[in-house]
């Protein structure tokens, strides 16, 4: 079974702070990872991807992937109470997607 | 902009009806997806297509069938509903290849009373 680890939270951080949400991953044949934010009731929703290592940057958002440690994360900047959410860490390997079970941050105004 | 639409928002169902969860995506993606998501227990995958009439069980398959007769739909059957199958169902397509991403419909929040 492929697993994929991430801390369930609840993370809070203050509005504007720096929210750090992180992932492991069991398969090092892992060749794409996701990350997914959901709201409460809602669809996850596509808002990073990363494929080689190193950092990729897209807005407020950095997406950080280290293949050797298994390990990959992401960074907030100047978070906001919008950003407020379930965030979901995915890997693929082969066809299939593989789910960590979410982070839940709370950004307090 | 990916669009993968699922027949219904909120279902409610009695114990031991036939239950239909329709999923059409518009990118003529090959695969396909369902998932159903309960607290505490993340995404957890049913069943899946690479292809028209082709299927594969996921991780939790017992209860559910799927039907894709045509590339962009693909059906999740519960046979017989059961209150253990009350749960977030989500339908998902993604292109061929290692670096292709997955596209979430909006969901179906399923209530087997």
């Amino acid at each position: 079974q492929k697993e994929v680890e991430q801390n369930s939270g609840p993370l809070s951080v203050p509005e504007g702070a720096i929210a750090s949400l992180n992932c492991t991953y069991s398969d090092r044949g892992s060749q794409s990872f996701f990350w997914y934010r959901q709201y409460s009731g809602k669809s996850p929703e596509l808002i990073m991807f990363i494929y080689s290592n190193g950092d990729k940057e897209d807005g407020r958002f950095t997406a950080q992937l280290n293949k050797a440690s298994q390990y990959v994360s992401l960074l907030i900047r100047d978070s906001q109470p919008s950003d407020s959410a379930t965030y979901l860490c995915a890997v693929k390997g082969g066809n299939q997607f593989y789910f960590g079970t979410g982070t839940s941050l709370t950004v307090i105004p | 902009d990916v669009k993968v639409t699922q027949s219904s928002r909120y279902l409610v169902k009695r114990t031991g009806e036939k239950v239909f969860l329709e999923c059409v995506q518009d990118m003529d993606h090959e695969n396909m997806f369902w998932y159903r998501q309960d607290p505490g227990l993340g995404l957890r995958l049913i069943y899946f297509s690479y292809d028209v009439k082709m299927k594969e069980k996921g991780d939790i398959p017992e209860g559910y069938s799927v039907s894709r007769e045509k590339k962009e739909r693909f059906s999740l059957i519960l046979e017989s509903a059961s209150t253990n199958q009350t749960s977030m169902y989500l339908c998902a397509s993604s292109f061929e290849g290692r670096n292709e991403k997955l596209f979430f419909g909006s969901g179906t929040q399923l209530s087997v009373l």
